[in-house]
This record gives C-alpha cells, sequence and structure tokens, in this order.
C-alpha cells in the first residue's frame, strides 16, 4: 500500500512569491489533513478535510494560505505572497474515516519551504 | 480546548539505558492519546496509541507509554535504548467522541542516545 505522497520535497522562495504544495493521501483515506510544522516545534493544524468539505480551517491564515481537495481524493495547499514567517516544513497526514483507525494519522515526508 | 506539554525539550542518555519522556495532556473529555517519532527529514511515524482499558500499551521497537487520568499523564517509556532511537518524539491527544478528528501535538522531546 502506498503512503501518503507529498511533493515537492522542498521549495526556497523570495518573500512576495507564491507556493503550492501538493498531496496525495492514502487510497480510501475520506479525511485529509495539512499540518504547519516550524523548526524545532511540534506540528500545528492548518486545515482538514473530510472528503472533499473542509472541517476546521480555523487556523489557516486565510487572507494568504488557501487549501482545496475538490475530489476528496488530492489536496493542494497554497500561499499567496509568503513571509519569513512561513519557513516551515508543510505535512500532509490522511486517515481512514471508520472506526478507532480514523484516529490514526499517517503523514507524509513533508514539504520544506524556506522564504528568504 | 485540548493541549498537550512535553517538559523536556532535549534528552540525551547511554546507550543501553532505560528512557522515559514525559507527557502531560489537558482534556476536557477521555482522551485518545498517541506517541509519534520524527526521524531526521522524515514524516511522522506512530509508535503507540491509547483509546481504553489496560493504561500500559505496547508499541513498535520496545516501547511502551502508561496512561494516568488521575495525574493526566502519558510518559513513554524504553528498557534498554538503541542508537537507533535517536530522533524527535511528540505526544498527541485528541478527545474522544464528536466527529471532531483534530490531533493536537506537543513541541516534542528530541532524543540523543550516545554510544
Amino acid at each position: 500500500e502506498a503512503g501518503v505522497t507529498q511533493s515537492p520535497r522542498y521549495a526556497v522562495l523570495q518573500e512576495g512569491q507564491a507556493v503550492s504544495f501538493w498531496c496525495d493521501p492514502i487510497s480510501g483515506h475520506d479525511t485529509l489533513y495539512w499540518y504547519q510544522q516550524p523548526r524545532d516545534q511540534g506540528p500545528q493544524l492548518l486545515v482538514y478535510f473530510r472528503d472533499e468539505a473542509v472541517i476546521d480551517n480555523s487556523q489557516l491564515p486565510s487572507d494568504r494560505f488557501s487549501a482545496v481537495r475538490p475530489k476528496g481524493t488530492n489536496s493542494t495547499l497554497k500561499i499567496q505572497s509568503a513571509k519569513q514567517g512561513d519557513t516551515a516544513t508543510y505535512l500532509c497526514a490522511s486517515s481512514p474515516g471508520l472506526g478507532y483507525s480514523q484516529n490514526t494519522l499517517y503523514f507524509g515526508a513533508g514539504t520544506r519551504l524556506s522564504v528568504l | 480546548a485540548q493541549s498537550v506539554t512535553q517538559p523536556d525539550a532535549r534528552v540525551t542518555v547511554s546507550e543501553g539505558a532505560s528512557l522515559q519522556l514525559r507527557c502531560k495532556y489537558s482534556s476536557s473529555v477521555t482522551p485518545y492519546l498517541f506517541w509519534y517519532v520524527q526521524y531526521p527529514r522524515q514524516g511522522l511515524q506512530l509508535l503507540l496509541k491509547y483509546y481504553s482499558g489496560d493504561p500500559v500499551v505496547q508499541g513498535v521497537n520496545g516501547f511502551e507509554a502508561e496512561f494516568s487520568k488521575s495525574n493526566s499523564s502519558f510518559h513513554l517509556r524504553k528498557a534498554s535504548v538503541h542508537w537507533s532511537d535517536s530522533a524527535v518524539y511528540f505526544c498527541a491527544v485528541r478527545n474522544s467522541g464528536g466527529s471532531n478528528a483534530k490531533l493536537t501535538f506537543g513541541k516534542g522531546t528530541k532524543l540523543s542516545v550516545k554510544s
């Protein structure tokens, strides 16, 4: 079974540039998460979806960040006009929808973003 | 709201020594608790999880954790560490029940095993 796939692995931007991150979850997982992990800190939830619906985006900076999952499978996280404070690793995770197993998140390797 | 505190940012132990990494949680309802490990330049991998029942849960690679409701703790233990256990360990909590699937992480403990 393939794991969670993210691309690109690395991105380097100047302030003000835009960037998109892509995530392919494990097949059959209906819940998809985007976390931001600053250096030497724990992951912090940005947004999560169940199928194509946004369930919680309360921590997503809506003026510059957006996330979509149009067909309930792959997802894209986009940053418009990046700032140095956005420097972090962006992690995608997925989980199945039923029973206790829904509580276990499976993570991709992440995209490491540096904003200069 | 749920939260997790990992009081030790860094822990160093000698190979073969025992290990305990501390985790304190805050949750308004009975929590689901997890420990994840992150190796350099990799994503997080699940070590073990607690939902209910026996407060001591076994995980991969000889790790175990003990849930204590009275202390609001979920400490991770290993009897004898190996150099390959060097990594960052994260404790995480989710409220049981309801449809909220949000998992909240602590800041992590970086474990260094010296030979």
